[in-house]
């Protein structure tokens, strides 16, 4: 079955510091791949995906991915964070299934950035 | 833009309770689904629908159900609440590949 692995559940990095949050999948095909992020009390939004192509993804916010086949990772990194960036982050891989393409979330990763 | 709808963000309600969480998209898309959402377990699929009248299992469906009448609604049933199904459930539809989430309802059950 499906899987992905976000191994930290809680990460602080100071203000302006550079911020890597892992993402690791078990999947049987190269995936669709997906990160998302949720401040307290909304929905989710999307930051960046990857289908093929460029393993360099780019997304909004300043935020980059690079997806890498041989480590089945795909870690979300930004060079420099900002206090607005506390919040949680998801990391998903999509499934096929019937007619529909499922979403498999890892359980997350709880961001807190010091001034 | 995409927007998703949901019908409360929060929401108390009594054991045995029958409660109804609609979600509603404006883009027309196909697929639409429902997540519940818990500390520690990221988001868990519920059910999801790729056309109208028609409709999936996802990962835990047990003590739900599901009903699409229109492309645009999709609404999740809880039959006879109960306490652990107090949880943040997401509504979210989908184009290519990519889901369009709704702001979720905070649902209690007392």
């Amino acid at each position: 079955a499906q899987s992905v692995t976000q191994p930290d559940i809680h990460i602080t990095v100071s203000e302006g510091a550079s911020l890597e949050l892992r993402c690791n999948y078990s999947y049987g095909a190269t995936p669709y791949l997906f990160w998302y992020v949720q401040s307290p009390g909304q929905g989710l939004q999307l930051l960046l995906k990857y289908f093929s192509g460029d393993t360099l993804v780019q997304g909004i916010k300043g935020f980059e991915a690079e997806f890498k086949r041989s480590q089945s990772s795909f870690n979300l990194r930004k060079p420099s964070v900002h206090w607005s960036d506390a919040a949680e982050y998801f990391c998903a891989v999509v499934l096929l299934s019937g007619s529909a393409r499922q979403l498999t979330f890892g359980s997350g990763t709880q961001l807190t950035v010091l001034p | 833009d995409v927007k998703v709808t949901q019908s409360s963000r929060y929401l108390v309600k009594r054991t045995g309770e029958k409660v109804f969480l609609e979600c509603v998209q404006d883009m027309d898309h196909e697929n639409m689904f429902w997540y519940r959402q818990d500390p520690g377990l990221g988001l868990r699929l519920i059910y999801f629908s790729y056309d109208v009248k028609m409709k999936e299992k996802g990962d835990i469906p047990e003590g739900y159900s599901v009903s699409r009448e229109k492309k645009e609604r999709f609404s999740l049933i809880l039959e006879s609440a109960s306490t652990n199904q107090t949880s943040m459930y997401l509504c979210a539809s989908s184009l290519n590949n990519e889901q369009f989430f709704g702001p979720g309802t905070r649902l209690t059950v007392l």
